[in-house]
This record gives C-alpha cells, structure tokens and sequence, in this order.
C-alpha cells in the first residue's frame, strides 16, 4: 500500500497567519490526492479533490498544490474557524490512505 | 439532501461480532460506490473498505482483511459492514461515505464501535 507521509503533525499558529502543511507519498500518485478538515466529535469535510481543486463551499484562502509526490495545503489567512485537525488522502491506488494527521492549534 | 446514517455500534467483546449498517438517502444509491472509514479514539482516520456499486467488488484494507465483509442491499438503500473475531484495536468511530463527485465528499455522523471484555 501507498504511505502518506504527512507534516508537521501539530502546528501552532495565530489568526492571520499563513500555513503550509505538507504531504508526500511513497510512490507517484499523480494528482490523486485530497485534504479534509475534522474538527473534533465531527465527520471529516473535504476540502480540496485532485491536489488543488477547491470543494465547493470552502473558502478561497484554502489551496492545495503538488503532484506525484509532493503536495501542499496552504491556508493564506487563518481564521478563528480553522482550527482544526488535517489529513491528507491519496486516492490513486486501490487501497486508500490517509496521511497521520496534523493538528492545528491557536498559539 | 445527501444523509449518510451509520447505526449497530456498540460495546462487543474480543472474538466477537458485530455487523454495522449505514442508510442513505437523497441521492440515487445503487449509482454509487460505498466506503467505510474507521478513526480510533484519538487517532487518525483509517481507510477500511469499500464496495461498487452492483455490490460485486469489494476491497479491503490489509488490517481488517479477512474478519470484515462489506455488502450492500440496493433495494433499500443500505450499505453493512460485517465485523467478525474482533479485537481491541478495532475500537473506533466507524463512518460510511461516498463519492457522489469526487474524492470521499459525502459521510455520515459515524457510530463507535468498541472491543473490550
């Protein structure tokens, strides 16, 4: 099965801040790959499908970027709403995968 | 409105069985794949199985091969998710979800699961 490597696996941050979460995979799954937002007692919500498209209804300051094996979720502007916790998961192969998880939290 | 509803969790103890199902309603079911994702509590999400829409095809995650089985009944719009010779590590939140566009863009409110004697 495809491992998805995925970091930092907590972040701190501020309101209006920029991050980048990253996630790579260990082998090329072109651009099979999305992220989800789970906020806590909550089903995960996606985000962005096939690297950098956008789901409709998310805000604009969510992008993701990256193919093959290395990809990116960059939210420009952190909002109070953000905080949450992120995955990563490649849907290329058969058997999907989740990356481990990156925990956003308010600094 | 698309509804995932997940139900049949509950405490079980090790070597036991449990079969959950999941209803679905406010779209066309016997169109769509069906997968389930479980989460340990305080853990990340795991990928667990899924299966087409015919109910022909099933795939299963190399940790619950074996002891899981997924099935569908079209008819009443219903997906299951059999769990046999359970064990601790199988505790988790058990959620149902779909692809109606793309990726896993639909779920339910998922129902827990838990191995202990």
């Amino acid at each position: 099965a495809i491992q998805m490597t995925q970091s930092p696996p907590s972040l701190s941050a501020s309101v209006g801040d920029r991050v980048t979460i990253t996630c790579r995979a260990s082998q090329g799954i072109t651009n099979e790959l999305n992220w989800y937002q789970q906020k806590p007692g909550k089903a995960p919500q996606l985000l962005i499908y096939e690297a950098s498209s956008l789901q409709s209804g998310v805000p604009s300051r969510f992008s993701g970027s990256g193919f093959g094996t290395d990809f990116t979720l960059t939210i420009s502007s952190l909002q109070p709403e953000d905080f949450a916790t992120y995955y990563c998961l490649q849907d290329y192969d058969y058997l999907y995968t989740f990356g481990q998880g990156t925990k956003l939290e308010i600094k | 409105e698309v509804q995932l509803v997940e139900s049949g969790g509950g405490l079980v103890q090790p070597g036991g069985s449990l079969r959950l199902s999941c209803a679905a309603s406010g779209f066309t079911f016997r169109n769509y794949w069906m997968h389930w994702v479980r989460q340990a509590p305080g853990k990340g999400l795991e990928w667990v199985s899924r299966i087409n829409s015919d109910g022909r095809d099933t795939t299963y995650a190399d940790s619950v091969k074996g002891r899981f089985t997924t099935s569908r009944d079209n008819a009443n719009n219903t997906v299951f998710l059999q769990m046999n010779n359970l064990r601790p590590e199988d505790t988790a939140v058990y959620y149902c979800a779909t692809v109606m566009v793309t990726s896993l863009d639909h779920w339910g409110q998922g129902t827990l699961v838990t191995v202990s004697s």
